[in-house]
C-alpha cells in the first residue's frame, strides 16, 4: 500500500521560506507525477505544482514565482519550498501522487494517494 | 484557469434520502476530465469519481457520477451517516488543476 507523510517546519515567520518534504513508502516513485495541494483553514483546496520523476516540474501560476518543487529519488523523496511567506499561506499541505493508467501508460492529474496532510502557521 | 463553481454549498438530508450535488465548469472539460473527493473532518480528500463517472476503489455503488461539458453532477442513492462530509469537484483537463469550492452534506 502507497503511503506519503509529510513532514516539515509547522511554524514559519512571515517572509521566510515554507520547506516540506513529502516521503513515499510502499511504492515507487518512478513513473508517476507528485503534487503538493494546500487547504487554509476553512477553504477549498489549491493545487501548487508537480514533479514528474524525471525532475520535470509544473506549477500554478499564481504561486509560481515563489514556489520550488524538487525531488531526490534515492530517498524516495520530494519537496516543496515556497518563499517570502505570508499570512495568507497559513494552510494544510498535502502531498500527492496523480493517477497513472499502466495500460496506457498516460498519468491523469487526479489524485489517488493522499498524505495525512500538515498545518503550516505563518506567524511571528 | 478552469473555474469550478459548486452548489448547493450546503446541503441538509436525512439518512436513506437521494441527493444531488452540482459542478458547473466555466468552460468545458475535455474528455470528462473530472474528479470527485470526499473530505471529512480533520481528513485529507479521499479520491471517489474519475473520468466524470467512474467509481474509485472501496467507494459502494450508490456513488455515481455523471456529466459532460461543463455539467457534471454527484448522485448519491440513498444517505448512510458515513456520508456527511465535504464534496470537492477537481478539473483535470488543463492546468492550473482547480477544485470548486465544496458542498457540505450535513445530516439534517
Amino acid at each position: 500500500q502507497v503511503r506519503l507523510q509529510e513532514s516539515g517546519p509547522r511554524l514559519v515567520k512571515p517572509s521566510e521560506t515554507l520547506s516540506l518534504t513529502c516521503t513515499v513508502s510502499g511504492g515507487s516513485i518512478s513513473s508517476y507525477f507528485w503534487s503538493w495541494i494546500r487547504q487554509p483553514p476553512g477553504k477549498t483546496l489549491e493545487w501548487i505544482g508537480n514533479i514528474y520523476y524525471s525532475g520535470s516540474t509544473n506549477y500554478n501560476p499564481s504561486l509560481k514565482s515563489r514556489v520550488t518543487i524538487s525531488l531526490d529519488t534515492s530517498k524516495d523523496q520530494f519537496s516543496l519550498k515556497v518563499s517570502s511567506v505570508i499570512a495568507a499561506d497559513t494552510a494544510v499541505y498535502y502531498c500527492a501522487r496523480a493517477y497513472y493508467d499502466i495500460w496506457s501508460g498516460y498519468s491523469l492529474h487526479f489524485f489517488d494517494y493522499w498524505g495525512q496532510g500538515t498545518l503550516v502557521t505563518v506567524s511571528s | 484557469e478552469i473555474v469550478l463553481t459548486q452548489s448547493p454549498g450546503t446541503l441538509s438530508l436525512s439518512p436513506g434520502e437521494r441527493c444531488t450535488l452540482s459542478c458547473r465548469a466555466s468552460q468545458s472539460i475535455s474528455s470528462s476530465y473530472l474528479a470527485w473527493y470526499q473530505q471529512k473532518p480533520g481528513q485529507a480528500p479521499r479520491l471517489l469519481i474519475y473520468g466524470a463517472s467512474s467509481r474509485a476503489t472501496g467507494f459502494p455503488d450508490r456513488f455515481s457520477g455523471s456529466g459532460s461539458g461543463t455539467d457534471f453532477s454527484l448522485t448519491i442513492s440513498r444517505l448512510e451517516p458515513e456520508d456527511f462530509a465535504v464534496y470537492y469537484c477537481q478539473q483535470y483537463g488543463s492546468s492550473p488543476y482547480t477544485f470548486g469550492q465544496g458542498t457540505k452534506l450535513e445530516i439534517k
